[in-house]
Parts: structure tokens; C-alpha cells; sequence
């Protein structure tokens, strides 16, 4: 079964401190894996996603994800955090061989960033 | 930007009620989809939409749920009997194409059932 784990409820980091925010995954296959960004009251918002090549992706907002094969992982980073930065972060997967398009998700990590 | 658009942004039912969730997606997109998260719970996929069709659809989606493109810019979720279970925050997202392509999502609307 496909299944996507974020470890932390919550991630506290200091304005300017690298931030991690982490994801592992099991799915058949190679996988297809993106992260999501909400911010209150607004959808979620695609920041990133990994498909193949290169295992270090960068997205939208200066963030980038490292995708680790033999650890089934795909952590979220951030060289430098802004209190903007403050949202509920999702990780996301979805099979090689899933037509349907259905992502799964993690249960979301909330990241607060403090000035 | 464009951006997928649900309304209403909160809907509050009575228990046994049919209640339609609408959306726009973006105007050029072919594949739609519903989520729905129950507080405190993962984002968890309903259903997946194309060419009229539903692509596939999780063991969530039972008879109660429907979806319909009533015209070329509307998708609707239906809920024909309302559970209190059914209570959660639904998203509307649509996609260019298929797998890979990035779907991007809606506001979501809260669903209260009473």
C-alpha cells in the first residue's frame, strides 16, 4: 500500500536558520513526490515536485527537496527561514502506476518560523 | 495567476440533506479531482475526473457522493444524504494532464453537517 509519513507535528526554527521539514514514503515503483505549502484560509500550493534526474529539486520560494532513494525519503529544506515561511506544509506521492492521478498525503507538518 | 475557485467557502447542513459543493477549475485544465480532510486528519483523495468520467475513485467515494461537469467551467461534488461524518474541509483540484502534471487546488469548502 501507498503511504506517506511526516514524522513531526510540528517544527520550530529561528529566522535565518536552515529548516528541514521531513518525509518518508512507501509506494510500488518509483515514485512520483511533490510538497505542498497552505497557508490560513487558502488552498494548498504547489512548491516542488520530483519525478526523475537530478535528486535535489528546487521549487517555488527559494525551497528545495532532497530526494534519497535508499531512505525512501524526501525532506523539505530551506537555507535560510523568513516568518513568511510560517505554514502548514504537506508531503505528497502518487504511484508510477496510479492513472487516476490521486496523490496521497502526509498529515502535514506545521512550521512556525519566530523573529 | 489563475486559480481554482470553490464556493461556497463554509456550508452548514442538517444531517439527511443533500448539499452540492461547486468549483471552478482553471479554464484550461482536463482533469479535476475532489479531497476532503476531517479536522485534525490527512488530505485524503475522493475522486478523479476526466472526459466526463471518473478515473478512479477511493472507497470513500460511496453511492452518497456524485460528481458532475454540468457545463464547461463547473465541477460539482454531491452529497445526496449528509452523515456527520461528512463533516470536513473538501477540496476541488484540477491538472493539464494526467500523473505527473501538478494539481493545483481550491480554498476547500467547510462542510458543517448538524
Amino acid at each position: 500500500a501507498q503511504s506517506v509519513a511526516q514524522p513531526e507535528d510540528q517544527v520550530n526554527v529561528a529566522e535565518g536558520n536552515p529548516l528541514t521539514v521531513k518525509c518518508t514514503y512507501s509506494v510500488s515503483g518509483n515514485p512520483y513526490l511533490f510538497w505542498y505549502v497552505q497557508y490560513p484560509n487558502r488552498g494548498l500550493q504547489f512548491l516542488l515536485k520530483y519525478i526523475t534526474g537530478d535528486n535535489l529539486v528546487k521549487g517555488s520560494y527559494g525551497f528545495e527537496a532532497e530526494f534519497n532513494k535508499s531512505q525512501t525519503s524526501f525532506h523539505l529544506k530551506k537555507p535560510s527561514a523568513l516568518v513568511s515561511d510560517s505554514a502548514l506544509y504537506f508531503c505528497a506521492v502518487r504511484g508510477l502506476y496510479n492513472q487516476g492521478g490521486k496523490l496521497i498525503f502526509g498529515q502535514g507538518t506545521e512550521l512556525s518560523v519566530k523573529p | 495567476e489563475p486559480e481554482v475557485t470553490q464556493t461556497p467557502s463554509h456550508q452548514v447542513t442538517q444531517m439527511g440533506q443533500e448539499v452540492i459543493l461547486r468549483c471552478v477549475p482553471i479554464s484550461n485544465h482536463l482533469y479535476f479531482y475532489w479531497y476532503r480532510q476531517i479536522l485534525g486528519q490527512k488530505v485524503e483523495f475522493l475522486v478523479s475526473f476526466y472526459n466526463n468520467e471518473i478515473s478512479e475513485k477511493s472507497e470513500i467515494f460511496d453511492d452518497q457522493f456524485s460528481v458532475e461537469r454540468p457545463d464547461g467551467s463547473n465541477f460539482t461534488l454531491k452529497i445526496r444524504s449528509t452523515k456527520l461524518e461528512d463533516s470536513a474541509m473538501y477540496f476541488c483540484a484540477s491538472s493539464a494532464g494526467p500523473g505527473v502534471n501538478i494539481q493545483y487546488f481550491g480554498a476547500g469548502t467547510r462542510l458543517s453537517v448538524l
